[in-house]
This record gives structure tokens, C-alpha cells and sequence, in this order.
């Protein structure tokens, strides 16, 4: 079956601009991650969402993020006033539950720059 | 606070040489799980195995093998027989009991399989 999918792979975009980072989780899990990846280091949590609500942003680092999931599938990770600083491969995750012993499957990322 | 660290940032062996790599983690909670990713070139993070804390039990997975130690809190990965498709960057992840999957994961160590 289908993995969990990123568009774009890639986005290039200038300071101060507004971005969006979709993620397309498999069929029927109820769970999704967004992580962040800087530059030789590992991934760090920053949302989740059970079904269509965020039960946990406290990775957003500012309130220049922010993320949707308004189907209880796709999700949105959206970006204001880009800043050099948000440079990174986002990542996208999803587990059929919640249950913190489940295996996370993951998106291939957006790579983030911000020039 | 959790923590894991994973002090190996590189390492490089040739082809059947057999390699540790090594995860030691911070916890204060008694029940968590620990997990093991495998990020190859293409990006997407791989599971590779995933132990609670009550599970001291070592496990083999063909040349994969996992030492879990409460004692040291450790969570070491060998690989035996190393091959040139093992090269990638292994994370070592910690999330805690009850709720949800909230990765913790190290700064991964990059291992380079050489011919």
C-alpha cells in the first residue's frame, strides 16, 4: 500500500515569505507527527494530532507555525514570515493509533530553504 | 528531562567487519519504550525494533542484534557482518508510557560501509 507522502519534496523560498508543507498520512491512521531535521541532527517533535485535533504543539517553536488537519487526514503545516532559521527537511509521520509503543511510519520530508 | 544521546558521530568500517553503535538515554519515568531508526540516503526513517522497559531481553533479528541494559541505560545496536547497504544514519528514539508517541530521538550516528 501507499506510504506516507510529502509535497513538496523541495521548496526554495525567500525570507519574510509565507509557506505551506502537506502531508498525506497512510489510510486510516488516526495519528500524525510533524518533526523537524536540521542539518546533522535528528529529528525533533514539533505537533500531533489524534484525528483532527492538535493534542500537542508544544514543538512549534514560535507562532510563526502553525498546523491543520481538518479531515482527520491530510495535514498542513504552514510557515509565516520565513526566516533563514527554519532551514530543515520537515517530516511527516504517521501510526495507526496513538499508543506511544507504535511504530511511526515516515514521510520522505520537505527540505526547507529559506534563503 | 529525557535525553538520548547517541556519542558516535561517524563511524567507518569495512565490509564484514562487525560494529556497535551506542544509545544511552535519560529518563526519570520507570515505564518507556525505546526504538531504533534507520535513515538511508533516500531520507525516510526506517523502524527497526522498538523494547519497553520491562523487556530487558536482548534480541536478534538476522545480522541485527540489540543490547538493552536499565542498569547502564543503554540501548546498543550491533550489526554483524557489516554490508555496503547498511550505510545510512541510525537514530536511537525514547517515548514515554501512556498516551501518545512522541519521539525523542539522538543526534544519530552515520555509518559508512566500505567495499
Amino acid at each position: 500500500g501507499a506510504g506516507v507522502s510529502q509535497t513538496p519534496s523541495n521548496k526554495v523560498t525567500e525570507k519574510g515569505k509565507y509557506v505551506e508543507l502537506r502531508c498525506d498520512p497512510i489510510s486510516g491512521h488516526t495519528a500524525l507527527y510533524w518533526y523537524r531535521q536540521s542539518l546533522g541532527q535528528g529529528p525533533e517533535f514539533l505537533i500531533y494530532f489524534q484525528g483532527t485535533g492538535a493534542a500537542d504543539d508544544s514543538g512549534l517553536p514560535n507562532d510563526r507555525f502553525f498546523a491543520v488537519r481538518p479531515e482527520g487526514s491530510v495535514s498542513t503545516l504552514k510557515i509565516q514570515r520565513t526566516e533563514r532559521g527554519d532551514s530543515a527537511v520537515y517530516l511527516c509521520a504517521s501510526s495507526p493509533t496513538s499508543g506511544s509503543y507504535n511504530e511511526q511510519f515516515f514521510g520522505p520530508g520537505t527540505r526547507l530553504t529559506v534563503l | 528531562a529525557q535525553k538520548v544521546t547517541q556519542a558516535q558521530t561517524e563511524i567507518s568500517v569495512v565490509e564484514k567487519e562487525d560494529v556497535t553503535l551506542d544509545c544511552v538515554y535519560e529518563t526519570r519515568d520507570t515505564t518507556y519504550y525505546l526504538f531504533w531508526y534507520k535513515q538511508p540516503p533516500s531520507g525516510e526513517l526506517v523502524f527497526l525494533i522498538r523494547r519497553n522497559s520491562f523487556d530487558e531481553q536482548n534480541e536478534i533479528s538476522g545480522r541485527y542484534s540489540w543490547n538493552f541494559q536499565k542498569s547502564t541505560s543503554s540501548f546498543n545496536f550491533t550489526i554483524t557482518a557489516s554490508q555496503v547497504v547498511d550505510s545510512a544514519v541510525y537514530f536511537c528514539a525514547l517515548t514515554l508510557s501512556g498516551g501518545y508517541n512522541k519521539l525523542i530521538f539522538g543526534a544519530g550516528t552515520r555509518l559508512a560501509v566500505h567495499p
